[in-house]
């Protein structure tokens, strides 16, 4: 069964350092998003692509993120200029077709640990 | 805005059944999801409402009410590997899915 899937599955990194997290979403599908979810908390969104542009992000994809499809298989989440508060679980999803329409199939996420 | 609430923690026995409720407030909306989620794993899709009714699949089934904002996630016979955090999620305008902070289910044998 075809599956999302993600790179590296655990990051971790120094405050102040860019991090850019990878995912390869299932190969017929247009949607991506990007969510996160620190540890204990919900899952939060941060962004949806589609057609090569940002669809609807949230307050949380501020400045120092950033995502771009490089090529066609490979979606990205960029963090420039990582805080503590960005150590979460990233999970990247994909879907066929937009919301509500069909279900989003997540990855295994990466846990990203700022220190 | 968006409110999605749902009980943080249940318990119930090997074979016995459980429902889990799930309210909610949305601006707009235009279906409600059911994923399940094991410790340390990505959420992976149980079902979807958008009309009023129950959805049944298999051991699990939905019910969405959406004159009172209400679902609930029935799972039937559990077993101990429905040991997980069930988490309902709303899609109002746009694609985005809204989680509730997820009910961890306890299966005791």
């Amino acid at each position: 069964e075809p599956e999302v899937t993600q790179t590296p599955s655990h990051q971790v990194t120094q405050m102040g350092q860019e991090v850019i997290l990878r995912c390869v979403p299932i190969s017929n599908h247009l949607y991506f998003y990007w969510y996160r979810q620190i540890l204990g908390q919900k899952v939060e969104f941060l962004v949806s692509f589609y057609n090569n542009e940002i669809s609807e992000k949230s307050e949380i994809f501020d400045d120092q993120f950033s995502v771009e499809r490089p090529d066609g298989s490979n979606f990205t989440l960029k963090i420039r200029s990582t805080k503590l508060e960005d150590s979460a679980m990233y999970f990247c999803a994909s879907s066929e077709k937009p919301a509500p329409t069909d279900e989003q199939y997540f990855g295994p996420g990466t846990r990203l640990t700022v220190t | 805005g968006q409110n999605i609430d749902q009980p943080t923690e249940m318990t119930a026995t090997e074979g016995a059944i459980v429902q889990i409720n799930c309210t909610y407030q949305t601006s707009g909306f235009n279906g409600l999801f059911w994923y399940q989620q094991h410790a340390g794993e990505a959420p992976t899709f149980l079902s979807y409402n958008v009309l009023d009714g129950l959805e049944e699949k298999g051991r699990f089934s939905s019910f969405l009410s959406r004159s009172k904002g209400y679902s609930y996630l029935l799972l039937k016979e559990l077993q101990m590997k429905d040991s997980a955090s069930y988490l309902c999620a709303v899609t109002a305008a746009g694609n985005k899915l809204t989680f509730g902070g997820g009910t961890r289910v306890l299966v005791k044998p």
